[in-house]
C-alpha cells in the first residue's frame, strides 16, 4: 500500500531559528501534497496545498513567508517553519495523494514541533 | 463552502457493544466522497471507511459500517463488537471528486472503549 514517511517525528528548536519537516512518498508519486496543523484535541487545519513543480496554495490566514513549502519532486515535499516562535509549537501532518486512479490520500505520521 | 459537523465531542462504549458516531455535512455538490478516519494516541491518521456519494449502498469494512443518507446529508459510522483498540479520535471528512481536491474534516469525536 501507499506509504508516506514524515521526518522528524519530534523536534525542539530555539526561538528565532528555522526548522524543516520532510514528507516523502515511498512507493508512489504524489502529485499533490497537503500540510496540516493540529492543536491538542482539535481537528486538522489545512495550511497549504502543494503540487509538484508549482507554488503552494496557502489557506487564508497562513503566512506564506513563515511556512515555506517546497514540492520539488513527485516524492518529496518540505515545510520549513522560519523564525520559529513558541506559538508555532504544534503537531504538523502531511498528506499525499497517490496519482494512480482510485487511490486515496495517505498521511504521514506527523511531527511534533516544540519551540523554546 | 463545504462544512462537516460532528456533534458528539466524546462518546463511550462498552467492549463488545455497538456505538454510532454522527456526522453531517453541507455541500452543493452532487458527487463527492465521504470518509471516516481514526486517529489513535500515536496520532497516525488511519482511513477507516470510504463512501462515494453516487453509490446508494452503504459501505462496510468488517466491524465498521456507515449509514449514508444523501438527502439528509448525514454520514454516521457504526462500530460493532467494539474492541479496546478502537479507542481513538474519529474524524468525518469530505472532499469533492475533482482530482487533488482537499479534505474537509469535522471537529472529531473522542471514543472511549470501556473494558
Amino acid at each position: 500500500g501507499a506509504v508516506v514517511s514524515q521526518h522528524p517525528s519530534r523536534v525542539i528548536c530555539k526561538s528565532g531559528t528555522s526548522v524543516k519537516i520532510e514528507c516523502r512518498s515511498l512507493d508512489f508519486q504524489a502529485t499533490t501534497m497537503f500540510w496540516y496543523r493540529q492543536f491538542p484535541k482539535q481537528s486538522l487545519m489545512l495550511m497549504a496545498t502543494s503540487n509538484e513543480g508549482s507554488k503552494a496554495t496557502y489557506e487564508q490566514g497562513v503566512e506564506k513567508d513563515k511556512f515555506l513549502i517546497n514540492h520539488a519532486s513527485l516524492t518529496l515535499s518540505t515545510l520549513t517553519v522560519t523564525s520559529a516562535h513558541p506559538e508555532d509549537s504544534s503537531f504538523y501532518i502531511c498528506s499525499a495523494r497517490d496519482g494512480r486512479a482510485r487511490k486515496g490520500y495517505t498521511f504521514g505520521s506527523g511531527t511534533r514541533l516544540t519551540v523554546v | 463552502a463545504q462544512t462537516v459537523t460532528q456533534s458528539q465531542p466524546e462518546m463511550s462504549v462498552q467492549e463488545a457493544e455497538t456505538v454510532t458516531l454522527s456526522c453531517t455535512y453541507d455541500t452543493s455538490e452532487s458527487d463527492y466522497y465521504l470518509f471516516w478516519y481514526k486517529q489513535p494516541p500515536s496520532r497516525q491518521m488511519i482511513l477507516v471507511i470510504r463512501q462515494e456519494a453516487y453509490k446508494q449502498q452503504n459501505a462496510t469494512e468488517n466491524r465498521f459500517s456507515v449509514n449514508f443518507q444523501k438527502a439528509a446529508k448525514s454520514f454516521s459510522l457504526k462500530i460493532s463488537d467494539s474492541q479496546l483498540g478502537d479507542a481513538a479520535m474519529y474524524f468525518c471528512a469530505y472532499r469533492i471528486k475533482t482530482s487533488g481536491s482537499r479534505l474537509t474534516f469535522g471537529e472529531g469525536t473522542q471514543l472511549t472503549v470501556n473494558p
